[in-house]
């Protein structure tokens, strides 16, 4: 079946602008998660989606980062004002209960602020 | 003591060599457990779920020893295509998400 796809694939923006990254989980996954990854670094948990309710967006890195899912399904991140610390791989994952399953990952998204 | 720990390596063996990857978290509630690998620049992919009673998936064995909150994965007749960072991941974040180490790289040559 069907994996977990994100899009774009690739995004290059300026300082300053604004971002949309896109997450399609596996059908039937009722959890959904953020997830970002630095260059040679490891994984930076974001926030968590069961359903379309976000419990804590504490893990958010500042308020420039919105999350929001809708119909239970997709999901999209958006940074505002773009910054050049914000330039990772924004990984999306997958799962079909919360609270420690196994998660499936999308190939995620290299956003490049320049 | 951070949640999850992992020697980051690099571990460099030869071809058809056994190799062994430890892993301590924190949590002593945690009630999942798994490996993944991550290649260079891919997203991680579950590689095996971690029982408390140990389980193996061909060239591959993981433990578990919740007494000592450490997991161990075995990789026996090591291939070049097994060349990835291994990532040991635990479940029981706050917010039911999995919590990741920072991986030990492998590197298996000819």
């Amino acid at each position: 079946g069907a994996g977990v796809s994100q899009s774009p694939s690739n995004k290059v923006t300026e300082k300053g602008k604004d971002v949309e990254l896109r997450c399609d989980p596996i059908s039937g996954h009722t959890a959904l998660y953020w997830y970002r990854q630095s260059l040679g670094q490891g994984l930076e948990f974001l926030i968590y989606f069961q359903g379309n309710s976000a419990p804590d967006k504490s893990g958010l890195p500042s308020d420039r980062f919105s999350a929001e899912r809708t119909g239970g399904s997709v999901s999209t991140l958006t940074i505002q004002r773009t910054q050049q610390e914000d330039s990772a791989v924004y990984l999306c994952a997958s799962s079909l209960r919360p609270a420690g399953y196994e998660q499936y990952f999308g190939p995620g998204t290299r956003l490049t602020v320049t | 003591r951070k949640e999850v720990e992992q020697d980051p390596g690099p571990f460099n063996v030869p071809e058809g060599a056994t190799v062994a990857f430890n892993c301590t978290y924190s949590n002593s509630a945690s009630q999942s457990f798994f490996w993944y690998r991550q290649d260079c620049r891919k997203e991680p992919k579950l590689l095996m779920s971690v029982y408390s009673s140990g389980n193996e998936d061909g060239r591959f064995t993981a433990q578990l020893n919740r007494a000592s909150q450490y997991i161990s994965l075995l990789i026996r007749d090591s291939k070049l295509s097994d060349s990835a960072t291994y990532l040991c991941v635990v479940g029981g974040g706050s917010q039911g998400n999995l919590i990741f180490g920072k991986g030990t790289k492998l590197s298996v040559k000819p």
